[in-house]
């Protein structure tokens, strides 16, 4: 059974902290994905990653920054947290983008 | 990036009929469309999915269908149960090559019993 695990169910920062997402897969897939889920919006893809250390933007990557040292972990950083970043982040990841995506559980995140 | 639109929002059906949810897609180049489903409080999951090289594909109550000239393709749902009932999501990457999965807004199907 592919896995693919979030760091945390639920989070609430405050205002201005940074905040580190994390994702694991152990899969031993080369796609990794973070996106954003908001009532009536969908998901929306912030950033992705096809390989060790190699990450591209998204659809709406601002302040938000990535990292991915080791295959199977994929980090979303929110370098400044604002209030307007409180949504429901979901990590996937996949040997293609034409294969099927796992997701993880989702972290739902509240800035107060 | 690529488009994808997805109608309807919503959708409310009696057991025992069918559901039909569309979704249009932008980039011509696009060659594989999945379909999510995602229950209450739980991680979206792929239900089916079909290439471009096909027109139409099924697994028990469920098909999906591919116009690849009006860059349109369509979830069908036959004999809906109320564990039918969800949010579904279509998807199309940005193009052949792409690493890129873009999603639709989604559907909220809901299954009267």
């Amino acid at each position: 059974d592919v896995k693919v695990t979030q760091s945390s169910r639920y989070l609430v920062k405050r205002t201005g902290e940074k905040v580190f997402l994390e994702c694991v897969q152990d899969m031993d897939h080369e796609n990794m994905f973070w996106y954003r889920q908001d009532p009536g919006l969908g998901l929306r893809l912030i950033y992705f990653s096809y390989d060790v250390k190699m990450k591209e933007k998204g659809d709406i990557p601002e302040g938000y920054s990535v990292s991915r040292e080791k295959k199977e972990r994929f980090s979303l950083i929110l370098e400044s947290a604002s209030t307007n970043q409180t949504s429901m982040y979901l990590c996937a990841s996949g040997y293609r983008v034409t294969t099927e995506a796992f997701f993880g559980q989702g972290t739902r995140l509240t800035v107060v | 990036g690529e488009n994808v639109e997805q109608h309807p929002s919503t959708l409310s059906v009696q057991e025992g009929d069918s559901a039909v949810i569309k979704c249009t897609y932008s980039d011509s180049a696009s060659n594989y469309f999945p379909w999510y489903k995602q229950e209450l409080g739980k991680r979206p999951q792929l239900i089916i999915d079909i290439r471009s090289n096909v027109g139409e594909k099924k697994d028990q109550r469920i098909a999906v269908t591919l116009n690849k000239t009006a860059k349109h393709f369509s979830l069908h749902i036959t004999e809906t149960q109320p564990e039918d009932s969800a949010v579904y999501f279509c998807a199309a990457p940005w193009g052949a090559g792409s690493y890129q999965l873009t999603f639709g807004k989604g559907t909220k199907l809901s299954v009267i019993p």
